[in-house]
């Protein structure tokens, strides 16, 4: 099946720091979503992304959707302690047709743990 | 407001028992998922609900049923628990799309 390569596996970081995450794929993606879940909880929709090349901001993040649309990168400006979680990239392939179509392929996701 | 509701949050059960996982969401979303989440691995789909009376297997279906019981529950059965079965189970729906896709709060399930 698809698989999507999720790096780093975790990071520790100073608070105030920059984090950088990555997703690579060897399939295409029309669709990437980052989220966000933090322990003992559900996954949280952070940023979505529609189109090869797109940069969008949410905050003090920021996600852009690669050229090739077999990747996507997830930065995190300045950390703060309640950036801890893990991040899961995801990624769909097709247009709605059906309610299977909302099949997304997870990464194993990125571990973060901000140091204060 | 309370969204996507898991019940129970915790279980311990032995090899060859069953339960099921409820899930309700009061957000009047169309089509609602079943997830399982393994240390170290994404989520993986287990069921899924297009909409009230329509059910349709995932990437990892074995071992498991499913039952879409009206608009708001979809509930998740183990007929017979097995050790390979011991994970986080995430309940999720939606109406419009991918970036409306809301999770509960997850079931941990041990199976020894």
């Amino acid at each position: 099946g698809q698989q999507l390569n999720q790096s780093p596996q975790s990071m520790f970081i100073q608070e105030g720091e920059d984090v950088s995450m990555n997703c690579t794929s060897s399939s295409i993606f029309n669709t990437w979503l980052w989220y966000k879940q933090d322990p003992g909880e559900g996954p949280v929709l952070l940023i979505a992304l529609y189109k090869a090349g797109e940069l969008t901001s949410n905050g003090r993040l920021t996600a852009q959707f690669g050229i090739t649309r077999k990747d996507s990168f997830l930065n995190i400006s300045a950390s703060i302690p309640s950036d801890v979680g893990i991040y899961f990239c995801a990624g769909q392939r097709g247009g709605y047709s059906g309610a299977g179509s909302y099949q997304l392929t997870f990464g194993k996701g990125t571990k973060l743990s901000v140091i204060p | 407001n309370a969204g996507v509701t898991q019940t129970p949050k915790f279980q311990v059960l032995k090899t060859g028992q069953s339960m099921t996982l409820q899930c309700a969401q009061d957000m009047n979303h169309n089509s609602m998922y079943w997830y399982r989440q393994d240390p170290g691995m994404g989520l993986r789909l287990i069921y899924y609900s297009a909409s009230e009376g329509t059910t349709d297997k995932g990437e990892v279906p074995n071992g498991y049923n499913v039952s879409r019981l009206n608009k708001r529950e979809f509930s998740l059965r183990l007929e017979s628990a097995a050790p390979s079965q011991t994970s986080v189970y995430f309940c999720a729906s939606t109406t419009g799309g991918w970036e409306k896709l809301f999770f509960g709060s997850g079931t941990q399930l041990s199976v020894l």
